[in-house]
């Protein structure tokens, strides 16, 4: 079946830091990726995509790139800033079926 | 505006009463969702549909009811609270591979 799996939080960093959350994956075929970000009180919002593997998908210097050989798709920003605390979720649209599938969040807390 | 709109946005109900929550998009996407937001859970799928008067169950369905006239609207009801069901419920609507979500429903049941 198809599956999400990511790290558990809350993950508290300090600003200018490194981030990495990971993210595993379990589906048949080719899914599509993705991160999505929920700020505190909102939606969750489209944070980056990748379609097929070995894409890198980035946005606001975010970035992850699409590990077929892994199956991962694992979060990366080199420097974090306090306005990046949220709630970050990895998903997945398999390449047949329309639901999409999603790990349990990860929760971020930057500190100045 | 464009985009999904849920109302209401907090909801305090008792034990045993039917609640509705409203979602309506202002697109013409196809497929729609209901999630609840659950601790430790993440994202779990109510219910789901592909085009008006066509629904399906996700992976928590019991209790819920949904309805399907119209392509733009897509209410959740439960048909008679239970303080499990206390949780943030979350609709979205599918465009391609793009999942579009609303601002949510705080439910609570006491």
């Amino acid at each position: 079946g198809n599956s999400v799996t990511q790290m558990e939080g809350p993950v508290t960093l300090s600003e200018e830091a490194f981030l990495t959350i990971n993210c595993t994956y379990t589906a048949t075929g080719y899914p599509s990726l993705f991160w999505y970000v929920q700020y505190p009180g909102e939606g969750l919002q489209l944070l980056l995509k990748a379609t097929k593997a070995d894409d890198k998908g980035s946005n606001k210097g975010f970035e992850a790139t699409y590990r077929k050989e892994t199956t991962s798709f694992h979060l990366e920003k080199g420097s974090v800033q306090v306005s990046d605390s949220a709630v970050y979720f990895c998903a997945l649209s398999p390449d047949t079926g329309n639901q999409f599938y999603f790990g349990t969040g990860t929760s971020l807390t930057v500190i100045p | 505006d464009a985009g999904i709109t849920q109302s209401p946005r907090y909801k305090i109900t008792e034990t045993g009463r039917q609640v509705t929550l409203m979602c309506h998009q202002t697109w013409s996407h196809s497929y729609m969702f209901w999630y609840r937001q659950d601790l430790g859970h993440g994202l779990r799928l109510i219910y789901y549909s592909a085009a008006a008067d066509i629904t399906d169950k996700g992976e928590v369905p019991d209790g819920y009811v949904v309805s399907r006239s119209k392509t733009e609207n897509f209410p959740l009801t439960l048909e008679s609270a239970t303080r499990s069901q206390t949780s943030v419920y979350f609709c979205a609507s599918r465009e391609g591979v793009l999942a579009f979500f609303g601002q949510g429903t705080r439910l609570t049941v006491v």
